[in-house]
């Protein structure tokens, strides 16, 4: 089955301790991105890839880290977490980035920083 | 990058059309236009997209303005399963800005 896979789907830390999310998919994209969904304020890009090595920021990338390594996988590295940044992480990739390709998303990764 | 903007919810009753707007004004000649919905505890997933001409496909339908300053997604029966929160995007850069999106309950 075609699927971005988001792990881990639920995680409480404490502020300052690295933590990584995975993100991987086995479509074969290239474009592959990241966001987060905070109540009001809709879904926000934090960084994006265009392939492999490529990497290049969304509209809120402070605090986040990004690798894209593989094709296949790209991580969100948060090297030292702080309580603005619970929320819930989505992942999602697409064949490339042009404005016709879809979308596929995860389902979703709940962060929560004490 | 451009916006969009849309009703924060909208209501329907089952078996009823839905037509659901949004308005991107600064929409450029290259932005597609995306659908996405998001049903409850679940990530976003793709309905619909176009360029200028109306689009159909399984789920929904796609009505383009002649200028193409605004949209609007039309489901021709909606069901229950249909509640969620439905998000226009424009997709003209690598990047893609979500607005928070229209809020749809359906009532049996």
């Amino acid at each position: 089955e075609a699927q971005v896979t988001q792990n881990p789907r639920y995680l409480i830390t404490v502020t300052g301790k690295k933590l990584t999310v995975t993100c991987s998919q086995n479509m074969n994209h290239e474009y592959m991105s990241w966001y987060r969904q905070d109540p009001g304020l809709g879904l926000r890009q934090i960084y994006y890839s265009m392939n492999v090595e490529v990497t290049d920021k969304g509209d809120v990338p402070e605090g986040y880290k990004v690798s894209r390594k593989e094709k296949r996988n790209f991580p969100l590295i948060l090297e030292s977490p702080s309580p603005n940044q619970t929320s819930l992480y989505f992942c999602a990739s697409s064949l490339q980035g042009a404005r016709a390709n879809v979308l596929t998303f995860g389902a979703g990764s709940r962060l929560t920083v004490l | 990058d451009a916006k969009t903007t849309q009703p924060n919810s909208m209501e329907s009753n089952e078996e009823e059309p839905v037509h659901l707007p949004c308005n991107h004004s600064t929409i450029s000649g290259t932005d597609y236009i995306h659908w996405y919905r998001q049903l409850p505890s679940q990530g976003p997933e793709y309905v619909i997209h176009g360029l200028t001409s109306n689009v159909n496909n399984r789920m929904a339908s796609l009505a383009i303005a002649e200028d193409r300053k605004s949209s609007t997604l039309i489901l021709h029966r909606a069901t229950l399963r249909d509640a969620a929160v439905y998000y226009c995007i424009l997709k003209g850069t690598d990047k893609l800005i979500f607005g928070t999106g229209t809020r749809l309950q359906v009532f049996p």
